[in-house]
Order: C-alpha cells, then sequence, then structure tokens
C-alpha cells in the first residue's frame, strides 16, 4: 500500500498570507496525486488533480507541484473560506489518502 | 447539478449487517464508476469500493474484502453497499462519491454528505 503523510498536521496562518502544504509519499506515484479541501460539516471538494491540474471552479490562488513523491499544495494567500482540512490521494496503486492538513486562523 | 445522498446508516452491534444507499441525479449514472469512502477515527479517509458503469466489474479495500459488497442500480440510479460481520473499527462516516469515467474511479468527485455508522453493543 502508497502511505501518504501530510505535513504539517495542523499549519495557523492569517487571512493574506501563504499557505503551503506538502505530501510525501512511500513510494512514486508519478504525477498521479490530487488534493482535496474539507470545511467543517462538509464533504470533501476536489481542488487539484494529477498534481497541477485545478478541477472545475477551483480559484487561481490554489495551485500544486511536484512529482514523485514529494508533493506541494500552495494557497498564494488565504481567504476566510480557505481555512479547512486538505487531504492528499494517490492513485496510482490503489487509491489512498492522507492524514490531512489543517490550516487554521 | 450532480447531487449524490447517501442513505441507510444507523447503530448496529458488532457482527452485524448494514445496506447502505447513495441515490444519484443530476448525471448519466450508468456513465460513471463508482465507489465508497468512509471517515473514521482511526484511519481517517479511506477508499473502500468501486464498481464500473455497467456494475460488472468491482473492487475493493483489503480492510472490507469478503465483509462488503458494492453493487448499483442503474435503473434506479442507486449505489449500494452491503456491510457484514461489523466491526468497532467500521464505525465512521460512509460517503459515495462520482469517478472518473465509465471503467475508472480516479478520483472522487463530487462526494455525497454522507451516512453515519456506529458500531457498539
Amino acid at each position: 500500500e502508497i502511505v501518504l503523510t501530510q505535513s504539517p498536521a495542523t499549519l495557523s496562518l492569517s487571512p493574506g498570507e501563504r499557505a503551503t502544504l506538502s505530501c510525501r509519499a512511500s513510494q512514486s506515484v508519478d504525477t498521479y496525486l490530487l488534493w482535496y479541501q474539507q470545511k467543517p460539516g462538509q464533504s470533501p471538494r476536489l481542488l487539484i488533480y494529477d498534481t497541477s491540474k485545478r478541477a472545475t471552479g477551483i480559484p487561481a490562488r490554489f495551485s500544486g507541484s511536484g512529482s514523485g513523491t514529494d508533493f506541494t499544495l500552495t494557497i498564494s494567500s488565504l481567504e476566510p473560506e480557505d481555512f479547512a482540512v486538505y487531504y492528499c490521494q494517490q492513485r496510482v496503486k490503489s487509491l489512498t489518502f492522507g492524514g490531512g492538513t489543517k490550516v487554521e486562523t | 447539478e450532480v447531487q449524490l445522498v447517501e442513505s441507510g446508516g444507523g447503530l448496529v452491534k458488532p457482527g452485524g449487517s448494514l445496506r447502505l444507499s447513495c441515490a444519484a441525479s443530476g448525471f448519466t449514472f450508468s456513465n460513471y464508476a463508482m465507489s465508497w469512502v468512509r471517515r473514521t477515527p482511526g484511519k481517517g479517509l479511506e477508499w473502500l469500493s468501486c464498481v464500473i458503469g455497467d456494475g460488472r466489474d468491482t473492487y475493493y479495500a483489503d480492510a472490507v474484502k469478503g465483509r462488503f459488497t458494492i453493487s448499483r442500480d442503474n435503473s434506479k440510479n442507486t449505489l449500494f453497499l452491503q456491510l457484514n460481520s461489523l466491526r468497532a473499527e467500521d464505525s465512521g462516516l460512509y460517503y459515495c462519491a462520482k469517478g472518473y469515467s465509465v471503467s475508472a474511479q480516479h478520483w472522487f468527485d463530487p462526494w455525497g454528505p454522507g451516512t453515519l455508522v456506529t458500531v457498539s453493543s
């Protein structure tokens, strides 16, 4: 099983700041890495697929990068609605998720 | 607008069974693979099972293989998950989610609101 490790577990930032979230895979997932956002009381929402492609309706302040085993989700300037938990997921071998990073103010 | 609504969760004793349903609307249901994903306190988000568009092929995570069974009724735009031999660690919020294409899940978009399963004596 491919294990995804997200860091940090919690990121404390203020609106307007830049957020950088990390996801590390236990083996290469090529570029088949995705990101989801989950707000309290809501279901996860797909943000980024295949490392860097934004899903429909996702603002340009969200961007993804990386390849192989190391990936980054960047939120260029945090909006109030961006404070949430973010999960990465790989699709190269079965489908597995990371443990999540909580972005809090 | 794509909508997914799960139902069928509840409180069940260890060793018991439940059947979850997911009603889909807003898209051509038979054209997409569908999955069940759960969120548990112990393991976070965990993909459980996927069924391709025509229902002929199914896939399971090792943790639930042999205990859970996925199926779909394309005439009723409904996805099912039969949960048997339930354990305390199966307690959590169960989501259904739409896949990428008729034969591939790849990712989960969108997700339903989830249905809560609690396994306790």
